[in-house]
């Protein structure tokens, strides 16, 4: 069983659409975060939810909304996508104590035509 | 908030060579000090951490040092094969609150 699972794997769309990307954890983690990762390879962190409270949120355009129905769901809708929107997005979890590592999903290649 | 450096961004290693990789970070409450491995078009997997409370950790051709007076971490990998090429991460955590280094991508050449 594949612990972070995310969908879609690909998504390629035009300029201004709205879409999502799902994300769900059955490691039982209090925890879930969404990353950028851009061609240069940096994550950058998006959000952070607590059991399904933003605890996290830098600098991201409104444009960007997460969404956690309950504490194994963490949800990102993208509204009006940017050329700049182009990169993979992975989401992530971890227990939420100390001392414990993320687990990461396999990762969303989004393409902005 | 918490800031980590990571260097070389690129290294280049023979195969059997051994392969360096150095962090720092700003903030003294930062407790924990995981790894990540990224191959290309992967996930970033954990391969090794290390908590505050010890100084180094060692898991067969990988090892990671921690100075906290310092404030700063390295990975150490031993013996280097073909399939340690990836791109590596440091990071820097309290609590719930991961703070990554900007990656280091590793070539080992046969």
């Amino acid at each position: 069983d594949t612990a972070v699972s995310q969908t879609p794997k690909y998504l390629v769309t035009q300029m201004g659409n709205d879409k999502s990307i799902k994300c769900e954890q059955n490691l039982g983690h209090d925890t879930m975060y969404w990353y950028k990762q851009d061609s240069k390879k940096f994550l950058k962190i998006m959000f952070s939810y607590n059991n399904k409270e933003l605890i996290i949120n830098e600098t991201v355009p409104n444009r960007f909304s997460p969404k956690s129905p309950d504490k194994a769901h963490l949800n990102l809708h993208i509204n009006s996508l940017e050329l700049g929107d182009s990169a993979v997005y992975f989401c992530a979890s971890s227990p939420g104590d100390s001392n414990q590592p993320q687990h990461f999903g396999d990762g969303t290649r989004l393409s902005i035509l | 908030g918490e800031n980590v450096e990571q260097h070389p961004s690129t290294l280049s290693v023979q195969e059997g060579d051994s392969a360096v990789i150095k962090c720092t970070y700003s903030d003294s409450a930062s407790n924990y000090f995981p790894w990540y491995k990224q191959e290309l078009g992967k996930r970033p997997q954990l391969i090794i951490d290390i908590r505050s409370n010890v100084g180094e950790k060692k898991d067969q051709r990988i090892a990671v040092t921690l100075n906290k007076t310092a404030k700063h971490f390295s990975l150490h990998i031993t013996e280097t094969q073909p399939e340690d090429s990836a791109v590596y991460f440091c990071a820097a955590s309290y609590g719930n609150q991961f703070y990554f280094g900007t990656g280091t991508s590793l070539t080992v050449i046969p």
